[in-house]
């Protein structure tokens, strides 16, 4: 199976502040990767895809990079409706395995 | 606008198999796959496997001889089930559906199973 490792595994920011999340996968996919936002005790949602494709009706201030191993999501201008925990997630070989989780809290 | 819930028993007894369904509304079932995703209390996202909608499945290696996934799509229903079931099994269960092999883009609320004598 492709590991896929999350960091920071947790992080504390601000309103306003820049998130950086990296998420590096065992072997290349590509840009065989989605990124998913999960409120607690919600289910998770698609944010973007195929690394760098905002979903319909995502803001703006989320943004994803990457291709190969090495993958970027950032949340330019943190609102307080972001905190929440974010997981990669690769689709480019199955079992599809997903990172172990960030979680953005406040600071 | 598409909407997916999972049904089924809260609870279920060690050894027994765990059964879930998920109901598909607002859209067909057709040209999609429908996965299963679970996930244990406080921890992160585990993919089941995946059913197309002309029936051809995939199951994570690490529990294909426990599960089985079936469609049914006179009733806009696929389904889930787990056997053998052990306290590890406990998590909650999402059904989604795949707008692409493996993009999960409209999601089940979630139902927690707990496997418990």
């Amino acid at each position: 199976d492709i590991q896929m490792t999350q960091s920071p595994s947790s992080l504390s920011a601000s309103v306003g502040d820049r998130v950086t999340i990296t998420c590096r996968a065992s072997q290349n996919i590509k840009k065989f990767l989605n990124w998913y936002q999960q409120i607690a005790g919600k289910a998770p949602k698609l944010l973007i895809s195929s690394a760098s494709n905002l979903q319909n009706g995502v803001p703006s201030r989320f943004s994803g990079s990457g291709y190969g191993t090495d993958f970027t999501l950032t949340i330019n201008s943190l609102q307080p409706e972001d905190f929440a925990s974010y997981y990669c997630q690769q689709n480019y070989i199955s079992p599809w395995t997903f990172g172990q989780g960030t979680k953005v809290d406040i600071k | 606008q598409v909407q997916l819930q999972e049904s089924g028993p809260g609870l279920v007894k060690p050894s027994e198999t765990l059964s879930l369904i998920c109901t598909v509304s607002g859209g067909s079932l057709n040209t999609y796959s429908w996965s299963w995703i679970r996930q244990p209390p406080g921890k992160g996202l585990e993919y089941i496997g995946y059913i197309y909608s002309n029936g051809r499945t995939d199951y994570n290696p690490s529990l294909k001889s426990r599960v089985t996934i079936s469609i049914d799509t006179s009733k806009s229903q696929f389904s889930l089930r787990l056997s053998s079931v052990t306290a590890a099994d406990t998590a909650v269960y999402f059904c989604a559906r795949d707008t692409t092999t493996g993009t999960l883009d409209y999601w089940g609320q979630g139902t927690l199973v707990a496997v418990s004598s």
